[in-house]
This record gives structure tokens, C-alpha cells and sequence, in this order.
């Protein structure tokens, strides 16, 4: 059973940091690409960045990219996603997703996590 | 980024109806579109990828149609477990998500 399970979130203050992770088991971690989707409060869903299996590729949406960085250790089945310079637009449920190609060309996400809540206000 | 806009925001309706939910494209995007379902304090659970392909495990009342900029998912016949919101998401560029359909109970 595949099973992908998120942990890091919290409150945190306006240009402050944080490190989500996501322990992935059930599937061969490696084989997979990988996303982070975000659901601000009562709001719809926003991609928010992709890496390959092997880490070799990645990608953010604009509002992130130079503040989050994607990363994995296949070795530990498990993904990160670390924010800095956070905004008090990025609080939301920060889910990671699986993919179902290796590559990250065309994200389609077939097992979610439950989901971490990161919370930026002063 | 491809916008995507989904019609209507919200439906009412009844066990056993045939329901049709609508997601406009704002550039062609051929048929790099899928179709997630998602219930209250759920995460999003994948229906339909590549605009008409049936996920593994998703009951065949579900049903995808569309290609360019204009794609249909349709429910056949409402089940009392079908009722959620649903969304679509572009998969031709950086992925976007269409603002969410609500499919409440008439």
C-alpha cells in the first residue's frame, strides 16, 4: 500500500524558514517523480514544485522559485521541500504527491499525503 | 501560466442525476488535462488523466471528454459518495489547477 506521509509544518514568522519532509513507502520511491501541491485555507489547489526520480530535475512555480528547494534521498524514500523568506501567502496544507512517471514533464498525481500546515503570520 | 476556468463554481443535485462539469483552457493544451476529486478535509484523489483515461479503481460512471481548450467530466449517475468538489489540472506547461467545482446535494 502506498503510503506518503508529511511532517514540518507549523507557525512561523514572516521571513522565516522551515523544512517540510515526506516519508513515501508502498512503491519504489526512486522510480517516481515527485510533487509539492498547496491548498491555502478554504482555497483551491496550487502546484507549487516538481523533482524527478533521481533529483536530477526540478521545478517551481514562479512565486517560489529562489525562496523553496525540491530535494529527495531515494535512499531514505523520502522528499523535502525547504521555504525561506516566508510570506504570509504561502501559508496553507502543503500535500506531497506522487507521480506516475519518473520524469517531470507532465505532473499527474495518483497518491496524496494527508497534507503538513504551514502557518506564516506575526 | 495556462489559466484554466471551471463552470459552474458550484451544483445542486440529486442522487441518480447525470451531471456534466465544464474546464476551459485559456491556450490549446491538447489533451494534457486531468480530473481529481476531493472531499472535505481529504486529500485530492485522482479520476481521470489525459483528459478520458480512467484511473485504476475509479468506477466507470466517471468519464472524461475534451481536447484543445475545452473538456467535460461527466457522472453518469450520482452516487451519495460523489458529492465533493472537483478540479481540473493542466499538465501541458507549469501545472494549474482550475478554481474547483462544488457538487452539493439538491
Amino acid at each position: 500500500e502506498v503510503q506518503l506521509l508529511e511532517s514540518g509544518g507549523g507557525f512561523v514568522q514572516p521571513g522565516g524558514s522551515l523544512r517540510l519532509s515526506c516519508a513515501a513507502s508502498g512503491f519504489t520511491f526512486s522510480s517516481y517523480a515527485m510533487s509539492w501541491v498547496r491548498q491555502a485555507p478554504g482555497k483551491g489547489l496550487e502546484w507549487v514544485s516538481a523533482i524527478s526520480g533521481t533529483g536530477g530535475s526540478t521545478s517551481y512555480t514562479d512565486s517560489v522559485r529562489g525562496r523553496f528547494a525540491i530535494s529527495r534521498d531515494n535512499s531514505k524514500n523520502t522528499l523535502y521541500l525547504q521555504m525561506t523568506s516566508l510570506r504570509a501567502e504561502d501559508t496553507a496544507l502543503y500535500y506531497c504527491a506522487k507521480d506516475i512517471v519518473v520524469t517531470i514533464g507532465a505532473p499527474t498525481f495518483d497518491y496524496w499525503g494527508q497534507g503538513t500546515l504551514v502557518t506564516v503570520s506575526s | 501560466d495556462i489559466q484554466m476556468t471551471q463552470s459552474p463554481s458550484s451544483l445542486s443535485a440529486s442522487v441518480g442525476d447525470r451531471v456534466t462539469i465544464t474546464c476551459r483552457a485559456s491556450q490549446s493544451i491538447s489533451s494534457y488535462l486531468n480530473w481529481y476529486q476531493q472531499k472535505p478535509g481529504k486529500a485530492p484523489k485522482l479520476l481521470i488523466y489525459a483528459a478520458s483515461s480512467l484511473q485504476s479503481g475509479v468506477p466507470s460512471r466517471f468519464s472524461g471528454s475534451g481536447s484543445g481548450t475545452d473538456f467535460t467530466l461527466t457522472i453518469s449517475s450520482l452516487q451519495p459518495e460523489d458529492f465533493a468538489t472537483y478540479y481540473c489540472q493542466q499538465t501541458y506547461s507549469t501545472p494549474t489547477f482550475g478554481q474547483g467545482t462544488r457538487l452539493e446535494i439538491k
